[in-house]
């Protein structure tokens, strides 16, 4: 069954410290990987996304991300976190665009905390 | 820069009631979609909607829902009788529909609590 798993609930790392938020899925084939954030009360902004090439993609605010094939990742990093990065990252996907439109399924979502 | 507006921010209401939260999405996009999040709980996937239909739907909007594009602006989703389970934050979101796929733009959402 298609599924997204972000393993961790809640992370906390000291302002400055590197950062990396892991994101798994299950399916046959590469399907279209998202990062969302969420500040409290604040809707989704999408960080940044792969459909295909280059498996580093650079998104918003200093975040980029790695798709590994051979282990069905989409690891969102980040080498020096700031106060404001605070907030919950959900980790989205597309499975199948086919002819719908592309649904997304999201994972439970990681809780970051920064630490001053 | 252009953005998915929803109303009311906040919407309190009796189980059994019917609601109505409206999304504004942006001018020239062509698919519409909403999600909900229950309070601690990921985000799960409503319905999509593209010229004038649904195009999916998911096991959870069952006949209580219902969505409708009424003025070429605004997107709507309507519960006819509301239970407590149906309290979450629901989330409108819109995509331009080019050609290939692109991503979900997402409104602020609007929490509805039903007591």
């Amino acid at each position: 069954a298609q599924s997204v798993t972000q393993p961790d609930i809640h992370i906390t790392v000291s302002e400055g410290a590197s950062l990396e938020l892991r994101c798994n899925y299950s399916y046959g084939a590469t399907p279209y990987l998202f990062w969302y954030v969420q500040s409290p009360g604040q809707g989704l902004q999408l960080l940044l996304k792969y459909f295909s090439g280059d498996t580093l993609v650079q998104g918003i605010k200093g975040f980029e991300a790695e798709f590994k094939r051979s282990q069905s990742s989409f690891n969102l990093r980040k080498p020096s976190v700031h106060w404001s990065d605070a907030a919950e990252y959900f980790c989205a996907v597309v499975f199948d665009r086919g002819s719908t439109l592309g649904r997304l399924y999201f994972g439970r979502g990681t809780q970051l905390t920064v630490w001053p | 820069e252009p953005e998915v507006t929803q109303t009311p921010s906040h919407q309190v209401t009796q189980m059994g009631q019917e609601v109505i939260l409206r999304c504004v999405p942006i001018s020239n996009h062509l698919y519409f979609y909403w999600y909900r999040q229950i309070l601690g709980q990921k985000v799960e996937f409503l319905v999509s909607f593209y010229n004038n239909e649904i195009s999916e739907k998911s096991e959870i909007f069952d006949d209580q829902f219902s969505v409708e594009r009424p003025d070429g602006s605004n997107f709507t989703l309507k519960i006819r009788s509301t239970k407590l389970e149906d309290s979450a934050m629901y989330f409108c979101a819109s995509e331009v529909g080019l050609a290939g796929y692109n991503e979900q733009f997402f409104g602020p959402g609007t929490r509805l609590t039903v007591l």
